[in-house]
């Protein structure tokens, strides 16, 4: 079965320190890939998405991911964080955008606490 | 103002009740789906909708039923078979092979 895996459930970060948030996945071939962003009682943003080409892609706020084929890995980074970008993020996959059966499957998530 | 909107913000659900959730989209989408968010779970997906007047489960359809009768919207009741159902829940759309849009969310809580 298909599964995402966000192994840190909190991170703590200082403000203007690099982040790094951690997603793997078990599939069969490469899904498609997201990241989202979630503030204390609020819907789900989306940070940015990986569907094929570069594998480096640039996203909303700062925000940059990288598709790693040979570890199945879709890694969030910020080179400088802000206290602003304290929330839950989830990473997300899907077999077939717009035509598939199954919707997104979600990581856990990660907590992210910014330190003054 | 365009978007997906979800009433109401916050719900209560007495023992044996059923309560449905509204989940309204003026985007001109055509799938919809509903998600179920427990802390440290993160999201479930409950029932999805690719077209009016069709609706498939998802992974935690039990104790739950959906509605497609227009475009616009997909309610969703949540069930007296639905033994644990304080969460909070989000509605999404998608518009052909762009990605999934969320809704504000829904907060249930039993009474």
């Amino acid at each position: 079965a298909q599964s995402v895996t966000q192994p840190d459930i909190h991170i703590t970060v200082s403000e203007g320190a690099s982040l790094e948030l951690r997603c793997n996945y078990s599939y069969g071939a490469t899904p498609y890939l997201f990241w989202y962003v979630q503030s204390p009682g609020q819907g789900l943003q989306l940070l940015l998405k990986y569907f094929s080409g570069d594998t480096l892609v640039q996203g909303i706020k700062g925000f940059e991911a990288e598709f790693k084929r040979s570890q199945s890995s879709f890694n969030l980074r910020k080179p400088s964080v802000h206290w602003s970008d304290a929330a839950e993020y989830f990473c997300a996959v899907e077999m077939f955008p717009g035509g598939g059966a199954d919707g997104l499957t979600f990581g856990k998530g990660t907590h992210l606490i910014i330190q003054p | 103002d365009g978007g997906i909107t979800q009433s109401p913000k916050y719900l209560f659900r007495k023992e044996g009740q059923n309560v449905t959730l509204s989940c309204e989209q003026n985007l001109n989408h055509d799938a919809m789906y509903w998600y179920r968010q427990d802390p440290g779970q993160g999201l479930r997906l409950i029932y999805y909708s690719q077209i009016v007047n069709d609706f498939q489960k998802g992974d935690i359809a039990e104790g739950y039923s959906v509605s497609r009768e227009k475009k616009e919207s997909f309610p969703l009741t949540v069930t007296s078979a639905q033994k644990n159902p304080t969460a909070f829940y989000l509605c999404a759309t998608r518009g052909g092979l762009e990605t999934q849009y969320f809704g504000p969310g829904t907060r249930l809580l039993v009474l």
